[in-house]
């Protein structure tokens, strides 16, 4: 069980736009910690995707943004492509703890 | 280019410890910008935080993980480990280490760079 809640799976059509949710609490995303996104290709490692939930590291396209607010964030991908389809992870921190969320699987229909 | 390389043994018997090397290369762990971490993910599952060792030597660490966990460094070789005791078949997955950057105005630093990941199988 992740301390972060996401959804196990969304899916979209080329184009659309799809959004992923990041739930967590008064003790971490609540408490005033960043919330970071990271995106993990298919047999790939996971890489920083957002950070300081909101800010894309260079190189990441535009059509990703990110979100927070009180204990939950979110990230959106517009214009979905099909290189898109991948494992979206949120993490944030409750003190000097990291948390993580339990990833969400984004297919491209 | 800073790039992190983990290496293990890939296969260890129930009971027995883990040690895992991350090899950083491009970089000192040295530098007080950064910190270290490891990440696990079990097979078909979600990533796991498991410690961060911090520029001063000292870590922190999951709380389900540690009593059996300890994460060090040995700067003179620029690597940092992880030791991980009495493991279990739940132990099994890929582990990651990955680098703490510098970003000014964050609360809670980021994994910024990320190893490419060592298979860990626990069997007898």
């Amino acid at each position: 069980q992740s301390v972060l809640t996401q959804p196990p799976s969304v899916s979209g059509a080329p184009g659309q736009k799809v959004t992923i949710s990041c739930t967590g609490s008064n003790s971490n995303i609540g408490a005033g910690y960043d919330v970071h996104w990271y995106q993990q290709l298919p047999g790939t490692a996971p890489k920083l995707l957002i950070y300081g939930n909101k800010y894309r590291p260079s190189g990441v396209p535009d059509r990703f943004s990110a979100s927070k607010s009180g204990t939950s964030a979110s990230l959106a991908i517009t214009g979905l492509q099909a290189e898109d389809e991948a494992d979206y992870y949120c993490q944030s921190y409750a003190g000097s703890l990291s948390v993580f969320g339990g990833g969400t699987k984004v297919t491209v229909l | 280019q800073l790039q992190l390389q983990e290496s293990g043994p890939g296969l260890v018997k129930p009971s027995e410890t883990l040690s895992l090397t991350c090899v950083v290369s491009g970089d000192s762990i040295s530098n007080s910008d950064y910190s270290w971490g490891w990440i696990r993910q079990p097979p078909g599952r979600g990533l796991e935080w498991i410690g961060t060792i911090y520029h001063s030597g000292t870590a922190s660490y999951n709380p389900s993980l540690k009593s059996r966990v300890t994460i060090s460094a040995d700067t003179s070789k620029n690597e940092f480990s992880l030791r991980l005791t009495s493991v279990t078949a739940a132990d099994t997955g890929v582990y990651y280490c990955a680098r703490r950057g510098r970003f000014l105005l964050v609360v809670g630093v980021p994994f910024d760079l990320w190893g490419q990941g060592s298979l860990l199988t626990v069997s007898s």
